[in-house]
């Protein structure tokens, strides 16, 4: 069965610090992989998504990026965080079929 | 891709059915429409989708009138751990991947 990971699962971080989150995914090849971002008291606002190794499209423009180094590894960066970059990050992944699953999020504060 | 709208809350009395009301009126032919729901602090879980007719599985039932200009989905027994968020999508395609554009969505509440 096919299992999605992220960490950490909580982060507190200082405005102007750097930032790396890590998403993998188990159980599924060349999966399609997105980065959602969830403000408080908000929706989900798609951030990146991505159709192969290498290959990341940007839904917004901000303050982060994305990279693919592996098939079923998705990573969000930031070189230096915005306190306007606090929310819940969420992974997810999908196969053709469209249904989307997610990961547990990571809950990031910056001060 | 096609915009919905959602009341911002419901209530629901536990046992009873739960019927949450979608409008999509600007669908597209080839557009589905799917169901997610958030529980408090975790991500969204897939529910349920469809086209043109109604859809059951083993956690709700969907609903979508003729001109699929609505939907309705149904949980026919509400626990007090649907208590979510639930969103209505209307699935654009974008080369090879399935973005979903998640709107705010209706927060049901279900009291004992």
């Amino acid at each position: 069965s096919q299992t999605i990971h992220q960490w950490p699962a909580t982060l507190v971080q200082p405005v102007g610090s750097p930032l790396s989150l890590e998403c993998t995914v188990e159980g599924t090849s060349n999966p399609n992989l997105y980065w959602y971002r969830q403000a408080a008291g908000r929706g989900l606002q798609l951030l990146f998504y991505s159709i192969g190794i290498g290959q990341i499209s940007s839904e917004v423009p901000q303050n982060l990026s994305a990279s693919r180094p592996q098939d079923r590894q998705f990573i969000l960066s930031s070189k230096k965080l915005l306190l306007s970059d606090s929310g819940f990050y969420l992974c997810a992944w999908s196969v053709t079929s469209g249904e989307q699953f997610f990961g547990p999020g990571t809950r990031l504060t910056v001060l | 891709d096609a915009k919905t709208t959602q009341p911002p809350s419901m209530d629901c009395a536990e046992g009873r059915a739960a019927n949450l009301p979608c409008n999509h009126s600007t669908i597209s032919g080839n557009e589905y429409v799917y169901w997610y729901r958030q529980i408090h602090s975790q991500g969204p879980q897939y529910i349920i989708h469809g086209l043109k007719n109604n859809e059951t599985n083993e956690m709700a039932s969907l609903i979508i009138t003729e001109d699929r200009k609505s939907s309705t989905l149904i949980l026919p027994h509400a626990t007090l751990r649907d208590t979510a968020v639930y969103y209505c999508i209307v699935r654009g395609r974008s080369y090879n991947t399935d973005k979903l554009i998640f709107g705010t969505g209706t927060r049901l509440q279900v009291f004992p």
